[in-house]
């Protein structure tokens, strides 16, 4: 059974800095893994999705790398400003013919002006 | 634009009554669609994988007679929460996309059971 772990729980930086988002996953056995961005109340907003076949993908501020091997990726959100505050999650789509996908818990971000 | 839309975005219902919440994708054709479930300040859990023309798969631990799942066309698959209960007060959120592509989420269906 695929189990994913974000690490930190929760985050509290300044606004200005560059911080680093870890996710972990157990089984490699994956199709993607994909970033969202989930305001307090809100639904999903995808950040960035990267293929299994993938090493990393940029959007703007944000970086998203994957080493399937060792199952693990990173969000690194560069220059970070108030309005990224928010809970951020990694979502793992596994290798079957359902492709159904397994969140992490999320780290949530706060950054302060 | 949003591939993926829900129907209620909020419903408040009173304990006992049954809820159905629709779930339609908007520019692609879905054999499969996914129902998550989110409990506050926790993360999303699989409940179910909807199947266009079968049986639904639900996720151990949730009642298949108690969340109706039913994905009668390729557009279109519907929860029903069965004699809700205070306790399935929930953010519901499906999902869709093509296998090995991008999932797009639809933007939620926010459950109060008074």
């Amino acid at each position: 059974k695929q189990e994913v772990t974000q690490i930190p729980a929760a985050l509290s930086v300044p606004e200005g800095e560059n911080l680093v988002l870890n996710c972990s996953f157990t089984d490699s056995a994956i199709y993607n893994l994909q970033w969202f961005r989930q305001d307090p109340g809100k639904g999903l907003t995808s950040l960035l999705l990267i293929q299994s076949s993938q090493r990393e993908q940029t959007s703007g501020r944000l970086n998203a790398s994957l080493d399937k091997s060792s199952g693990r990726s990173t969000l690194y959100i560069a220059a970070s400003q108030p309005g990224d505050s928010a809970t951020y999650l990694c979502a793992v789509r596994i290798n079957t013919n359902a492709g159904k996908s397994t969140f992490g818990d999320g780290t949530t971000l706060t950054v302060k002006p | 634009g949003a591939v993926v839309s829900q129907h209620p975005s909020r419903v408040i219902c009173k304990s006992g009554t049954s809820v159905k919440i629709e779930c339609r994708s908007l520019d692609f054709q879905a054999t499969t669609m996914f129902w998550y479930r989110q409990f506050p300040k926790q993360s999303l859990m699989l409940m179910a994988t909807s199947n266009e023309g079968s049986k639904a798969t639900y996720e151990q631990g949730v009642e298949k007679d108690k969340f109706l799942i039913n994905h009668a066309s390729l557009t279109l698959s519907t929860l029903t929460v069965t004699s809700a209960h205070p306790e399935d007060s929930s953010f519901y959120i499906c999902s869709s996309g093509q296998i090995e592509a991008e999932q797009y989420f639809g933007p939620g269906t926010r459950l109060t059971v008074t």
